[in-house]
């Protein structure tokens, strides 16, 4: 099982480009997440997926958009980027549909930076 | 807005020595969760505590939670180099069903 997979892992974009994220987990997982992590600031919560079919915002979800494409894949897009959306990103699952005794799995994580 | 805060931001040890990382929060949780991430890694799973528990052994963890000072700990004993690593609690509001993570404790145990 390769577990949590993310593409691409690097990718440096022009202010108002776009771009995808691509998450895909093999656990069969009903709950997937979109988090960034900046120096200082921890992880923050973008959007998530408590099942398929479904997408809800988290604490940042400005200037982002997701795909639930179906159970495996969870997709984070970047319609104009901006300086500001330079972060890491990581992908998590967790078995159930949400619930706070959910272990999340993480990938690896995207280093996206906005010039 | 963070829900969980841990303390110290830093923490430098030698091998051999225990570390004690703090997580505080602000509203009441039905869990607590530790995780950590060593550098340019995604996270990983350490221990969960239910707000039920006072204290839950896991190997070389321990984790105690305090609900009456919303706060808890988790104390790595005998420390290892490839314990250096960020620790994150995340934590839960109740009826919510993510979790909501702490800036972290950056651990560095020399050899």
């Amino acid at each position: 099982n390769a577990g949590v997979t993310q593409t691409p892992k690097f990718q440096v974009l022009k202010t108002g480009q776009s771009m995808t994220l691509q998450c895909a987990q093999d656990m069969n997982h009903n709950s997937m997440y979109w988090y960034r992590q900046d120096p200082g600031m921890g992880l923050r919560l973008i959007y998530y997926s408590a099942s398929e079919g479904t997408t809800d915002k988290g604490e940042v979800p400005n200037g982002y958009n997701v795909s639930r494409l179906n159970k495996r894949e969870f997709s984070l897009r970047l319609e104009s980027a901006a300086p500001s959306q330079t972060s890491v990103y990581f992908c998590a699952s967790s078995l159930n549909s949400g619930g706070s005794t959910d272990t999340q799995y993480f990938g690896p994580g995207t280093r996206l930076t906005v010039l | 807005s963070q829900q969980g805060e841990e303390d110290p931001q830093a923490l430098s040890i030698q091998e051999g020595e225990n570390a004690t990382m703090n997580c505080s929060y602000k509203t009441s949780i039905n869990n607590l969760q530790w995780y950590r991430q060593n550098s340019g890694r995604g996270l990983v799973h350490l221990i969960l505590i239910r707000s039920n528990e006072r204290e839950k052994h896991s190997g070389r963890l321990r984790v105690t939670l305090d609900t009456s000072k919303k706060s808890s700990s988790l104390l790595i004993t005998a420390s290892r180099a490839a314990d250096t690593a960020s620790y994150f609690c995340a934590t839960d509001a109740r009826g919510y069903s993510t979790l909501t993570f702490g800036k972290g404790t950056m651990l560095l145990v020399s050899p």
